[in-house]
């Protein structure tokens, strides 16, 4: 069953800690993206990352990590840094040929809350 | 990064009526404009795209018009009905290695 993955789908963090999102893909995409999207508001892009090994900060990369060793694979830190991390994060993923562009396919997201 | 803002940010009709949600982009070197449709709580979904080369696209009840030279695309949903109550958003791209989203459209059709 192909598809994108995000894990969890809920996650607690205490202030300080960091934390880490899993998004595990296996539709063969070159190209993957971490946004967050606060309530009531848009998709903002975080990090993006078109081949392994190689990962560009998108708009609001301040107090986030990532890492991209597999192709299949592409998880956030949201680290200690991050002094708002309470919002709704989503990982996608999408195919990219001689510098075409298919859909961006979505996970089922991560809701992430700082107690 | 692209600059792309949508237009308007709430929209409320009533059932069967239709709606209109526009994009405006600055990049001219786009070459793609998909619209994706995001119900409460869950994922964004690909609902129709269109490409350069082309006008107008339809499916169904949903329809994508591109105007190039004005560097704007509309989405355009007739005889709506409350399952597409809904925020939606466009992503005009240019094969770069990004994607960014427009500000996003919040529908609600009125029983």
């Amino acid at each position: 069953d192909g598809g994108i993955t995000q894990s969890p789908k809920y996650l607690f963090r205490k202030e300080g800690q960091n934390v880490t999102l899993s998004c595990e893909q296996n539709l063969n995409h070159d190209a993957m993206y971490w946004y967050r999207q606060d309530p009531g508001q848009g998709l903002r892009l975080i990090y993006y990352s078109q081949i392994v090994n190689d990962f560009q900060k998108g708009d609001i990369a301040e107090g986030y990590s990532v890492s991209r060793e597999k192709k299949e694979s592409f998880p956030l830190t949201v680290t200690s840094a991050q002094k708002n991390p309470t919002a709704f994060y989503l990982c996608a993923s999408s195919f990219t040929f001689r510098e075409m562009y298919t859909e961006a396919f979505f996970g089922q997201g991560t809701r992430l809350t700082v107690v | 990064g692209e600059n792309v803002e949508q237009h308007p940010s709430t929209l409320s009709v009533q059932e069967g009526d239709s709606a209109v949600i526009k994009c405006t982009y600055s990049d001219s070197a786009s070459n793609y404009f998909p619209w994706y449709k995001q119900e409460l709580g869950k994922r964004p979904q690909l609902i129709i795209d269109i490409r350069s080369n082309v006008g107008e696209k339809k499916d169904q009840r949903i329809a994508v018009t591109l105007n190039k030279t004005a560097k704007h695309f509309s989405l355009h949903i007739t005889e709506t009905q409350p399952e597409d109550s809904a925020v939606y958003f466009c992503a005009p791209f240019r094969g770069a290695n990004n994607l960014f989203f427009g500000t996003g459209t919040r529908l609600t059709v009125i029983p």
